[in-house]
C-alpha cells in the first residue's frame, strides 16, 4: 500500500490564488521530504528539500517566496504555490525515504495536478 | 550535459518480446541507482534498485556498468501491462532523474 500520501490529487484554481499541497508519510517518520515538478514528457525536477523543523533548501531557479514549504512535523510537509499563474500549471510530486541512507529508495506521493486558469 | 540521459523511445514491442534500454549518467561518484516505472499522469513507483553485480526480479533484469557510466533495464516476455515510462534515477543523497523511456507493448 501507499506509504506517502499527497493531497489533493488535482486542483484547478484561478490566476492569483494560492494553492496548498500536503504530503504525508503514513507509516514512518520523515525528517526530509522532497518536492518535484514535472512538465509533460519531461523528467521530474527537484524543486526543494523539505527539512523538519528548519528551512527548506531550494534548488537554483526556484523562488522560495513563491513556493512556500513548511515541514512542521515528522510526517507532514506542505507546499504552497502562492499567487499561482498559468505557467505554474504542472504535476507536483513529493517523496520521502524510510531511512537517511543514500541507497534507500524514494517513495512518492500520488502527485497533484495543478491547473491555473 | 544532462546528469542523467535516457533514450525517450518509444519502444514498440509485441507481447512476449524482449526489450532493453540504457541510461547514462555523468557523475562518476554516483552511488545509488534505481529504475522507476511511471504510468501516464501518475506518480513514479519503484521497479527495482540496481546493484553493482546486477540483479534480477522476475522478468526484469538490471545491470550497472560503472566503467561506461550507464545502467540498463531488460524486460523479458513483455506483457501489455509493462507499457509505461521507465525512469532512471541516479545519485547519492541527491538523486537525478532521467526523462524516461517509453515502452509500449502491443497485442
Amino acid at each position: 500500500g501507499a506509504v506517502v500520501s499527497q493531497h489533493p490529487s488535482w486542483v484547478i484554481c484561478k490566476s492569483g490564488t494560492s494553492v496548498k499541497i500536503e504530503c504525508r508519510s503514513l507509516d514512518f517518520q520523515a525528517t526530509t521530504m522532497f518536492w518535484y515538478r514535472q512538465f509533460p514528457k519531461q523528467s521530474l525536477m527537484l524543486m526543494a528539500t523539505s527539512n523538519e523543523g528548519s528551512k527548506a533548501t531550494y534548488e537554483q531557479g526556484v523562488e522560495k517566496d513563491k513556493f512556500l514549504i513548511n515541514h512542521a512535523s515528522l510526517t507532514l510537509s506542505t507546499l504552497t504555490v502562492t499567487s499561482a499563474h498559468p505557467e505554474d500549471s504542472s504535476f507536483y510530486i513529493c517523496s520521502a525515504s524510510r531511512s537517511q541512507g543514500w541507497d534507500s529508495p524514494l517513495h512518492f506521493g500520488n502527485g497533484t495536478r495543478l491547473t491555473v486558469t | 550535459r544532462k546528469e542523467v540521459e535516457q533514450d525517450p523511445g518509444p519502444f514498440n514491442v509485441p507481447e512476449g518480446a524482449t526489450v532493453a534500454f540504457n541510461c547514462t549518467y555523468s557523475n562518476s561518484a554516483s552511488q545509488s541507482f534505481f529504475w522507476y516505472r511511471q504510468d501516464c499522469r501518475k506518480e513514479p513507483k519503484l521497479l527495482m534498485s540496481v546493484y553493482s553485480s546486477g540483479n534480477e526480479d522476475g522478468r526484469f533484469t538490471a545491470q550497472l556498468n560503472r566503467a561506461s557510466q550507464y545502467i540498463s533495464l531488460l524486460i523479458r516476455d513483455s506483457k501489455l501491462s509493462d507499457s509505461a515510462t521507465y525512469l532512471c534515477v541516479v545519485g547519492d543523497y541527491k538523486l537525478s532523474f532521467g526523462a524516461g523511456t517509453t515502452v509500449t507493448v502491443r497485442a
